[in-house]
């Protein structure tokens, strides 16, 4: 059975960061492509980022180039992602997703919420 | 950046009707389209890939068809279990894109 489990999410002031942490088991970690998907309160799925089986390529949506960045151990079956310098619009449920565009398993998410 | 646009926002229903729900794209995406269906307070689940490959589990009452820029989902009798919001997604070009949603209520 495919299992994502995700942490880390929480409340943070804007400018700090933030890593979630997503724990793969049920399939082969190191041959999967796998993706962040977010949603913000209320709204609609953003892909955020995805990351290729042995990490050498990396997409990101533009409104978090360079200020998020995903990785992966592939010895931990673990997947990250490092929020730095969090913004108002950030505030979202976070979901790890197995897969690069094909998203037939999702963990079952993490809020992040950036407030003051 | 490829936009999806859903149609229509909110489709009220019955159990036992039939829902078509639309999507277009603001170019071609070939059959790379998928359609996503969310309950409040879960993750979406994966219905249809690739346009009209129903994913593992998914009853046959919900088909997808189309290709290039117009794609639509099809639940031919509507069970109770199916009113929730309805996404498709393009993976076709990063960053993938999703649409902004279909809500299926009951009428």
């Amino acid at each position: 059975e495919v299992q994502l489990v995700v942490s880390g999410g929480g409340l943070v002031q804007p400018g700090r960061s933030l890593r979630l942490s997503c724990a793969a088991s049920g399939f082969t970690f190191t041959n999967t492509w796998m993706s962040w998907v977010r949603q913000a309160p209320g709204k609609g799925l953003e892909s955020v980022a995805n990351i290729k089986p042995d990490g050498s390529e990396k997409n990101y949506v533009v409104s978090v180039k360079g200020r998020f960045t995903i990785s992966r151990d592939n010895a931990q079956n673990s997947l990250y992602l490092q929020m730095n310098s969090l913004r108002a619009e950030d505030t979202a449920v976070y979901y790890c997703v197995r897969g690069g565009g094909n998203y037939a398993y999702w963990g079952q998410g993490t809020l992040v919420t950036v407030s003051s | 950046e490829i936009v999806l646009t859903q149609s229509p926002a909110t489709l009220s229903l019955s159990p036992g009707e039939r829902a078509t729900l639309s999507c277009r794209a603001s170019q071609s995406v070939s059959s790379y389209l998928a359609w996503y269906q969310q309950k409040p307070g879960q993750a979406p689940r994966l219905l249809i890939n690739d346009a009209s490959n129903r994913a593992t589990g998914i009853p046959a009452r919900f088909s997808g068809s189309g290709s290039g820029a117009d794609f639509t989902l099809t639940i031919s009798s509507l069970e109770p279990e199916d009113f929730a919001i309805y996404y498709c997604h393009q993976r076709s070009n990063w960053p993938f894109t999703f649409g902004q949603g279909t809500k299926l209520e009951i009428k």
